[in-house]
Order: C-alpha cells, then structure tokens, then sequence
C-alpha cells in the first residue's frame, strides 16, 4: 500500500457525460500527479499541482481539468467523454515534486467509457 | 520535448535466466533515470533509480546501466523468479520540471 488513495476504483458512463476523479496523497505530500495509462499509450503525464497551485502540465485535453484543495486531494475532471478517453487513470504523489523524488501511485481509477 | 523509446516491448524468459530491458532517451539535459515495476492490476512502483552522475548501480538482482555519450539505459534482472513478471516502465526526466516521460513499458514473462 502507497498511503496514495483514489476513488472510485472503476467507473463507467455513456459518451458526452463528465466524470470527477478523487486522489488523497500520502500523509506529508504536497505534490500530486496524475497520469493517464492506455493499452497504447503506456504512461502519460496529464498534470501535476503543488500545495494547491499547478506546476505543470502535460497533454492534457481542454476537456479535461483538475484541481487541488487546501486539504491537499485532487480532483480531475473529465468532461464531452468521448470513447477514447477509457483508459486507467492514475494519481500519484511525491514530497515536494521540487527535485527528483519517487512517485508514490495510487491503485488507480478504471474508466471505461461506453 | 522528451522522447523515452523503450524495447523490447515483450520479454519471455526461463527462470534463472537474466532478463535486459533497453531504454534511449532523447534529451541531453535529463538525468534521472528511474525504473518503474507495475504487476497486473496493481499500481507501478519504484525499483530503482539511477543519477546522471554515475554509471551503474546495482540492488540485489536488479541493476541499472547509463551511457551518457549514448543517450541510453538498461535494467538488467539477474536470476529472474516468476515473481518478477511484470510490465517495466523506463523513465526519465531532467531538472526545472522534473517530470518523468516514460517509456512504453515491456512486459517481461518469467516462466518457471
């Protein structure tokens, strides 16, 4: 176990819907990523925020959004799903996300969009 | 930006065997390197890591090689165990953002 949890754990829902995706980092980490994992894609970084602030940003979609609360989880929004956008979705944390440290992934959350 | 090609991407061996994964990497300014093992269905994790600074490091079985020069790394797995199927995912990333591009990943297939 990572400390890292996400909910839910598989979600499934109809074109044009829009899904949110919750992540708790570990106790003491102020970094969250996430990461968008298909069968073609492998690993794809989409976002990453910082005690609440965004740091960066990988190829995320315009549908697609996310943010982090004074508590520190994470929430990313997926909005107009499109077929496409099944994949498994994973978050991760890490200490500061200032240096390079290892990333802690959480179980991750199965989307399958019908 | 960074491009992390990964091979091969299936990697059937016996038990005992040694298993080697090869990564390159296209950007000079990346140097951290680590190695992610993600068993079926599960979260990846961490195995081990490797610094621009030096050339290999080694944890147990496992070991890591860096060619600079080259642009390129390697995870070799010595005595591999059914333990050790998984699907392996390079990585690297350089300072400023420090977020890693991963490779493909391979799947490695001990059989015992």
């Amino acid at each position: 176990d990572s400390g890292v949890t996400q909910t839910p754990k598989h979600l499934i829902t109809a074109t044009g819907q829009r899904v949110t995706l919750r992540c708790s980092p570990r106790s003491g980490d102020l970094s969250v990523y996430w990461y968008q994992q298909s069968l073609d894609q492998g690993l794809q970084f989409l976002i990453q925020y910082y005690n609440g602030e965004e740091r960066a940003k990988g190829n995320i979609l315009e549908r697609f959004s996310a943010q982090q609360f004074p508590d520190l989880h994470s929430e990313l929004n997926l909005s107009s799903l499109e077929l496409g956008d099944s994949a498994l979705y994973f978050c991760a944390s890490s200490g500061t996300g200032l240096g390079h440290e290892e990333q802690f992934f959480g179980p991750g959350t199965r989307l399958t969009v019908l | 930006g960074e491009n992390v090609e990964q091979h091969p991407s299936t990697l059937s061996v016996q038990e005992g065997d040694s298993a080697v994964i090869k990564c390159t990497y296209s950007d000079s300014a990346s140097n951290y390197f680590p190695w992610y093992k993600q068993e079926l269905g599960k979260r990846p994790q961490l195995i081990i890591d490797i610094r621009s600074n030096v050339g290999e490091k080694k944890d147990q079985r496992i070991a890591v090689t860096l060619n600079k020069t080259a642009k390129h790394f390697s995870l070799h797995i010595t005595e591999t165990q059914p333990e050790d199927s998984a699907v392996y995912f390079c990585a690297a990333s350089k300072g400023g953002s420090y977020i890693p591009t991963f490779g493909r990943g391979t799947s490695l297939i001990v059989h015992p």
